[in-house]
């Protein structure tokens, strides 16, 4: 069975500070990962993907994440914490059969000004 | 273009009446997907549409939670006899393709209150 994990329901930062976000999955195939992030009243936004092509990953709004095979991981960063980055965070595996996704419980970031 | 749409916005409604929930995906998507996000957790899958046809189904919690997709388009989740546990957002994506790496387009979703 796949499953995601995201250590931390609440991360709090400074305005300026490293954002660190983890995920760490399961998977006895060959994971496909996705982070995608929810703002206030909004819809969930892609943020960025692991299609196995690059293990290092950019996404939008500066964020990207380092597929790391040998730990399980796939976790979020972000050099400099803005603002407007609070909003909730899901990692995600994409299902073999179907691409249906796998969530974890998520993780709120907090930025503190 | 237009995104993934949801109505109702808000649904509130009382224990053991019928609701239906309604989105519509992107313009030719082919793939329909419906989650569940309850308080504070992540979205749960529910069931997913290949076209017109439910290709999975096993997220459904019981047989009071149905959904149709009848021309490959709008899709409708279906909630009979509602509990208040049933309570929570429904969420719905499209895809252009059922694949594992396509990318899933989120509506902003129905949240439902059940009293």
């Amino acid at each position: 069975a796949q499953s995601v994990t995201q250590l931390g329901s609440h991360v709090s930062v400074s305005e300026g500070a490293l954002v660190l976000l983890r995920c760490n999955y399961s998977s006895s195939v060959p994971p496909y990962l996705f982070w995608y992030v929810q703002y206030p009243n909004q819809g969930l936004q892609l943020l960025l993907k692991y299609t196995s092509a690059a293990t290092l990953v950019k996404g939008i709004n500066g964020f990207e994440a380092e597929f790391k095979k040998s730990e399980t991981s796939f976790h979020l960063t972000k050099p400099s914490a803005h603002m407007s980055d609070a909003a909730e965070y899901f990692c995600a595996v994409s299902h073999n059969q179907g691409g249906k996704l796998i969530f974890g419980q998520g993780t709120e970031l907090s930025v503190k000004p | 273009g237009a995104g993934v749409s949801q109505t109702p916005s808000n649904k509130v409604t009382e224990k053991g009446k019928y609701v239906e929930l309604r989105c519509d995906p992107i313009s030719g998507h082919t793939a329909l997907y419906w989650y569940r996000q309850s308080l504070g957790q992540g979205p749960e899958f529910l069931i997913y549409f290949q076209g017109t046809g439910a290709a999975d189904d096993s997220g459904l919690p019981n047989d009071r939670f149905f959904a149709v997709r009848p021309e490959g388009s709008v899709s409708t989740l279906k909630i009979q006899r509602t509990e208040r546990g049933d309570s929570a957002v429904y969420l719905c994506a499209s895809s252009p393709r059922q694949g594992q790496t396509d990318t899933q387009y989120f509506g902003p979703g129905t949240r439902l209150t059940v009293l």
